[in-house]
């Protein structure tokens, strides 16, 4: 398997651009989630979805962001504007429904805003 | 909620033993995770515990105490590439997420 595919790797735009992140999850696998790393605050959970249905989003940080799972191989995470604060790692994983749920993250995609 | 501490920095010498503490408060417990990320790359899977005890798997070992609210990640024989951030994560009640600590930098030296 190809394991988790995010796109881009890299990002550079100008504040007030909109972003859209992309994400293939792990072919089988029913949970997918989006974090935000950052040196200050460090790994955050920002929305996870199970069978394509978003269950918590409590830790979107503003309207700016959302996310959408139109089927079970493909997600988007968009901020509409961009902020330099949004600077950051943006990481997708998957998993599957099992003893461990164990995670699988993707290569995660540099958000620079400038 | 919940609430993760680790140290923020280690230091080994190639060779040695180190163990990665990680206590934690949590309002529900469902599971706690072990992962080891490499700078400028992806967190990836090292070990998960549910129960009480150790769980051996190589050079990495990890435990948990339920009741005391604490895990440790030992890791023997180290070897220059396990120079890493380790992330302790804890699974509570609303499956699957989880919630990770700021993770710990270990560096190892010769």
């Amino acid at each position: 398997d190809a394991g988790v595919i995010q796109s881009p790797r890299h990002e550079v735009t100008e504040m007030g651009q909109e972003v859209t992140l992309r994400c293939k999850p792990i072919s089988g696998h029913n949970s997918l989630f989006w974090y935000r790393q950052t040196m200050m605050r460090g790994l955050e959970l920002l929305i996870y979805f199970n069978n394509n249905v978003p269950i918590d989003d409590s830790g979107m940080p503003e309207d700016r962001f959302s996310a959408k799972m139109p089927n079970a191989s493909f997600s988007t995470l968009k901020i509409q504007p961009s902020e330099p604060r949004d600077s950051a790692v943006y990481f997708c994983a998957s998993s599957t429904r099992g003893r461990t749920d164990t995670q699988y993250f993707g290569p995660g995609t540099r958000l620079t805003v400038l | 909620g919940q609430n993760i501490d680790q140290p923020t920095e280690m230091t080994a010498t190639e060779g040695a033993i180190v163990q990665i503490n990680c206590t934690y408060q949590t309002s529900g417990f469902n599971g706690l995770f072990w992962y080891q990320q490499h700078a400028g790359e992806a967190p990836t899977f090292l070990s998960y515990n549910v129960l009480d005890g150790l769980e051996e798997k190589g050079r990495f070992s990890s435990f948990l105490s339920r009741s005391k609210g604490y895990s440790y990640l030992l890791l023997k024989e180290l070897q220059m590439k396990d120079s890493a951030s380790y992330l302790c994560a804890v699974r509570g009640p609303l499956n699957p997420q989880s919630t990770f600590g700021d993770g710990t930098t270990l560096t190892v030296k010769p």
